[in-house]
């Protein structure tokens, strides 16, 4: 079955250092999302690709930085960790639909990431 | 403001009680909605679109009121596995990376 998968699952790092959390999905989907999710916010958009070599700056996506060499993969970087990064972060895929807004996102499992 | 926004509950309803959440959206020229379902400490899941016309899905009806700007989720006959956070959703104008998530709402059913 087609899924998307995301890597570590659980991480503690400490301020300043560089962070990726990895994203894996084999729909085949062209969009792939990363969102950060917290208390009292909603899912938030930090960066997002419609392909391969495209990326696209969400609306939290300061700190951050995603590249996409290929279809399956979107690892997202954290350059220089801070404690207001800390939250739990969402990879999330879907396929173009002609003729619809938008398809519908799959969500991978979520990586919570402390930064001490 | 936020453009989505929802009460964050919680709501605690005995089994078999019809609850219904209501969304709010600030930005008139938005296209699509939905409401998914997040279990804790789960991923979201899409549990339904809502189109203009209200659709029903089972035990579960979405309307959109465009002129007051809202979105609702009626779930009737309430159970155990219903209990999670629906996250109201809102595509502000074509395209997936202008999706807006409100911060959802927790239910509780109780036995």
């Amino acid at each position: 079955d087609a899924e998307i998968t995301q890597s570590p699952r659980h991480k503690i790092t400490e301020t300043g250092r560089q962070v990726t959390l990895a994203c894996h999905q084999t729909w085949n989907h062209n969009n792939m999302f990363w969102y950060r999710q917290d208390l009292g916010h909603g899912l938030r958009l930090i960066h997002y690709s419609y392909g391969v070599h495209d990326t696209n700056k969400g609306e939290v996506s300061d700190g951050y930085s995603v590249s996409r060499s290929n279809t399956e993969d979107l690892p997202l970087t954290l350059e220089s960790a801070a404690s207001s990064q800390t939250s739990v972060y969402f990879c999330a895929s879907s396929e173009t639909i002609p003729g619809q807004a938008t398809g519908e996102l799959f969500f991978g499992e979520g990586s919570r990431l402390t930064v001490l | 403001r936020k453009e989505v926004e929802q009460d964050p509950g919680p709501f605690n309803v005995p089994e078999g009680a019809t609850v219904a959440f209501n969304c709010t959206y600030s930005n008139s020229a938005s296209q699509s909605f939905f409401w998914y379902r997040q279990d804790c400490r789960k991923e979201p899941k899409l549990l339904m679109s809502v189109y203009s016309s209200g659709n029903e899905d089972g035990r579960f009806t979405a309307q959109l009121n465009r002129a007051s700007q809202y979105i609702s989720l009626l779930i009737r006959d309430s159970k155990l596995s219903d209990s999670a956070t629906y996250l109201c959703v809102v595509n502000i104008i074509t395209g997936a990376n202008n999706l807006f998530f409100g911060t959802g709402t927790r239910l509780t059913v109780i036995p």
